[in-house]
């Protein structure tokens, strides 16, 4: 089966220092995967969308990148935090196009203080 | 542009009963799909149910039944016999397009918090 994993599960970092999430994914190939931002009692955003390797489609401008370097690892990354980066960030993978259900992460509740 | 509506910021419920929360859609396609996650205290989104635009019959997931009304664009999701781990976020959610290349994409509603009492 299936599972999608996420580290770190919590992290309070500094306002100017950089950020590294990781996401992977277990037990398929070529996953779409997707990185979504939940503000506290809020919605889910959509950031970032990878359809393979090194492809990657941003869905708003923001403080924030995305990378694939391998087929089931994803990586949400920033060079410099900002307050208004707070928030909870949460990966999901689907199996490919004609997309049915989306499968989520256990999420990182990020603090910028 | 595809937009989900959930009106409902807090809903309350007796253990047993059933409880109805409301979720209505935009959208200017022909095929759909809509959706409900929940995501409990722990902050992992689970998903429910889905309906697609061309189902003739209400999706149905053990307890979980959506009740799609597609002239009323309305999707809304009954929960029967509550129970106490019921009590969570609820999100409805639609497929919507991407921004950039036409991909698919998953489009939330703000959604509703469910309280199951005792």
């Amino acid at each position: 089966s299936q599972t999608i994993h996420q580290w770190p599960a919590t992290l309070v970092q500094p306002v100017g220092s950089p950020l590294s999430l990781e996401c992977t994914v277990e037990g398929t190939s070529n996953p779409n995967l997707y990185w979504y931002r939940q503000a506290a009692g809020r919605g889910l955003q959509l950031l970032f969308y990878s359809v393979g390797i090194g492809q990657i489609s941003s869905e708003v401008p923001q403080n924030l990148s995305a990378s694939r370097p391998q087929d089931r690892q994803f990586i949400l990354s920033s060079k410099k935090l900002l307050l208004s980066d707070s928030g909870f960030y949460l990966c999901a993978w689907t199996a490919g196009p004609g997309l049915l259900e989306q499968y989520f992460g256990p999420g990182t509740r990020l603090t910028v203080t | 542009a595809q937009k989900i509506t959930q009106t409902q910021p807090g809903m309350f419920v007796q253990e047993k009963e059933a409880v109805t929360l409301d979720c209505t859609y935009d959208t200017s396609d022909q095929s759909y799909g809509l959706f409900w996650y929940k995501q409990p205290s722990s902050g992992e989104m689970i998903f429910l149910i889905y309906q697609g635009s061309y189902d003739e019959q209400n999706a149905t997931e053990g307890r979980y039944s959506l009740n799609f009304q597609k002239a009323r664009k309305s999707a809304n999701l009954v929960i029967s016999a509550s129970q106490l781990g019921d009590s969570a976020m609820y999100f409805c959610a639609m497929r919507g397009h991407m921004t950039q290349g036409g991909s698919e994409k998953l489009v939330f509603g703000k959604g509703t918090k469910l309280t199951v009492n005792p």
